[in-house]
């Protein structure tokens, strides 16, 4: 089973700042086969990016993946208000896994 | 528009079975799949497995085999999840997601959610 780890746990910012999150895969991720949704309390998960890098539909531009083989990256290059979120990634590479999660809050 | 609204929130006994429903619209549903991921409170996301609604293929986690079974019904165009021998860590928000028609990938859609209570 492929384990995805999320860095930071939080990560604490203010509005209009930059965001990086992590997330770093135990063995490489075929295809890069790895998808990013944001959650929101009280909410289902909402997909933002898949294939590593691709936008989903209806997504912003502020929003974009990077990565590959066993190191990828979601960016959100200002931060709304109401991307204050949870963020998880997935691999679909082998079998189906999900990250543990970052939780970006407002500073 | 595509949606996906599942049956409402149980509270089950440990021992008990527990059938959810999550019925799509808006997109022709044996053109995909779909993957049900359930959530524990305050915890992660967990996906269960997958179904093809095109030919009933399913692929479960092995932490669920036994427990579970994954079914569709093509002709109200509804997807069930059914989970037996309830424990308390069952305890979670169950969700439904489109997936893929051939195998897992990831979910474009999501239903709202079902919260099943395992509670003596």
């Amino acid at each position: 089973e492929i384990v995805l780890t999320q860095s930071p746990g939080t990560l604490s910012l203010s509005p209009g700042e930059r965001a990086t999150l992590s997330c770093r895969a135990s063995q490489s991720v075929s295809n890069n086969y790895l998808a990013w949704y944001q959650q929101k309390p009280g909410q289902a998960p909402r997909l933002l990016i898949y294939g590593a890098s691709i936008r989903a539909t209806g997504i912003p531009d502020g929003f974009s993946g990077s990565g590959s083989g066993t190191d990828f990256t979601l960016t959100i290059s200002r931060l709304e208000p109401e991307d204050f979120a949870v963020y998880y990634c997935q691999q679909y590479g082998s079998s189906l896994t999900f990250g543990g999660g970052t939780k970006v809050e407002i500073k | 528009q595509v949606q996906l609204v599942q049956s409402g929130a149980e509270v089950k006994k440990p021992g008990a079975s527990v059938k959810v429903s999550c019925k799509a619209s808006g997109y022709s549903f044996t053109n995909y799949g779909i993957s049900w991921v359930r959530q524990a409170p305050g915890q992660g996301l967990e996906w269960m497995g997958w179904i093809s609604a095109y030919n009933g293929n399913t692929n479960y986690v092995q932490k669920f085999q036994g427990r579970v079974t994954m079914t569709t019904d093509t002709s109200t165009s509804t997807a069930y999840l059914e989970l037996r021998s309830l424990r308390s860590d069952d305890t979670a928000v169950y969700y439904c997601g489109r997936d893929r028609v051939t195998s897992w990938y990831y979910f474009d859609f999501w239903g709202q959610g079902t919260l099943v209570t395992v509670s003596s």
